[in-house]
């Protein structure tokens, strides 16, 4: 199985700061890399996909870059709707979610 | 407008059996990849099983012989039977649609609650 891991595990932000979260696979995944948004008691909210592809209506503040074992999200300028907790998600072999990142007001 | 509806949760003993139905409505999910996915209170997400456009379907290894997906083409609907039910199974359970096989899950339902205690 393929294990995911981010880091940090919470991160204290304010508004306006860039933020990265970091998340690696045990083994090469190539690019088949996903990034979810979830806020309490709603469902995930996908926002990169392919590890760099900006999913439709996501805003241009989000991005994506890896590859293989080592990827990253970055939120350019934090807005006060971004405090939320983040998930990657390898879909390589199966389907496998990384423990989360909370992103919370510093 | 793109949607997914779950229902059939509740509280169940252990050992015991249910069944999750997910409505979709906006896009064919024989057109689609159509999954679930679960939630344990104040954890993270955990993949659970998957079915292709094309039938072939898939389990992560802690439900394998458990838990059975399947769809009703007619109806739109994608279901989860689940059978020896055990606590560490309780969880909000997601329904959630990848267009694309490479583009992720792009939608979500409302997640449905299931509860296994005595």
């Amino acid at each position: 199985d393929i294990q995911m891991t981010q880091s940090p595990s919470t991160l204290s932000a304010t508004v306006g700061d860039r933020v990265t979260i970091t998340c690696r696979a045990s083994q090469s995944i190539g690019a088949l890399l996903a990034w979810y948004q979830q806020k309490p008691g709603k469902a995930p909210k996908l926002l990169i996909y392919k590890a760099s592809s900006l999913e439709s209506g996501v805003p241009s503040r989000f991005s994506g870059s890896g590859s293989g074992t080592e990827f990253t999200l970055t939120i350019s300028s934090l807005q006060p709707d971004d405090f939320a907790t983040y998930y990657c998600q390898q879909y390589n072999s199966y389907w496998t979610f990384g423990q989360g990142t909370k992103v919370e007001i510093q | 407008e793109v949607q997914l509806v779950e229902s059939g949760g509740g509280l169940i003993q252990p050992g015991g059996s249910l069944r999750l139905s997910c409505a979709a409505s906006g896009f064919s999910v024989t057109n689609s990849y159509m999954s679930w996915v679960r939630q344990a209170p104040g954890k993270g997400l955990e993949w659970v099983s998957i079915i292709y456009s094309g039938g072939n379907t898939y389990y992560a290894y802690s439900v394998k012989g458990r838990f059975t997906i399947s769809r009703d083409n007619s109806e739109n609907t994608i279901y989860l039977q689940m059978k020896s039910l055990r606590a560490e199974d309780t969880a909000v359970y997601f329904c959630a649609r990848a267009r694309d096989i490479l583009a992720g899950f792009d939608t979500w339902g409302q997640g449905t609650l299931v509860t296994v205690s005595s």
